[in-house]
């Protein structure tokens, strides 16, 4: 099992609908989550991080966090076509300083 | 804001040369990271440092080296390119157990 894996998309969504993007992680110690945004030709921006149970709001996006089930997921909330991006989830590698990418989630947001 | 940069935003090499590409930050981060991408395959760890002049091998480092000879500058070379290390290079930097950032990227391109 991969450390951190993403639903591979590619997602397509309506202008003004809710995209959901989910991440599972196999290391129950992990105690830190980040999603990255990165647009075509760019390089990965930390757009949110979370490290409690439960959900964490910053304007249209929400992460969630389950560490009981080892998810994390992000929702953005009144989906623009600026969304459009490809979205990745990062888990600190136990003990170290390393960060465990997944593939990205390709979500295109369709005016 | 923590600010990353990389030496060249696009580079065009022959086989055989050697290649360097230097990333540079301001925030006194103590780990910096190398990183390449490639459609499909994800953000794939190359070599990583702690601390001035030390380093580790991340998962391919076959046919890359490092250096560190001060804190804020951590440089990646590439000692004969050949044409499957042409790719997007990315380099990132963290302080302790923390999220990383990332610089804008260099597309190499090997002929």
């Amino acid at each position: 099992q991969k450390e951190v894996e993403q639903n591979s998309g590619p997602l397509s969504v309506p202008e003004g609908a809710i995209a959901s993007l989910n991440c599972t992680y196999s290391d129950r110690g992990s105690q830190s989550f980040f999603w990255y945004r990165q647009y075509s030709g760019k390089s990965p921006e930390l757009i949110m991080s979370i490290y409690s149970n439960g959900d964490k709001e910053d304007g249209r996006f929400t992460a969630q966090l389950n560490k009981a089930s080892q998810y994390v997921s992000l929702l953005i909330r009144d989906s623009q076509p600026s969304d459009s991006a490809t979205y990745l989830c990062a888990v600190p590698q136990t003990g170290a300083n390393n960060l465990f990418f997944g593939t990205g989630t390709r979500l295109t947001v369709i005016p | 804001d923590v600010k990353v940069t990389q030496s060249s935003r696009y580079l065009v090499k022959r086989t055989g040369e050697k290649v360097f590409l230097e990333c540079v930050q301001d925030m006194d981060h103590e780990n910096m990271f190398w990183y390449r991408q490639d459609p499909g395959l994800g953000l794939r760890l190359i070599y990583f440092s702690y601390d001035v002049k030390m380093k580790e091998k991340g998962d391919i480092p076959e046919g890359y080296s490092v250096s560190r000879e001060k804190k804020e500058r951590f440089s990646l070379i590439l000692e004969s390119a050949s044409t499957n290390q042409t790719s997007m290079y990315l380099c990132a930097s963290t302080p302790w157990g923390s999220e990383q950032f990332f610089g804008p990227g260099t597309r190499l391109t090997v002929l």
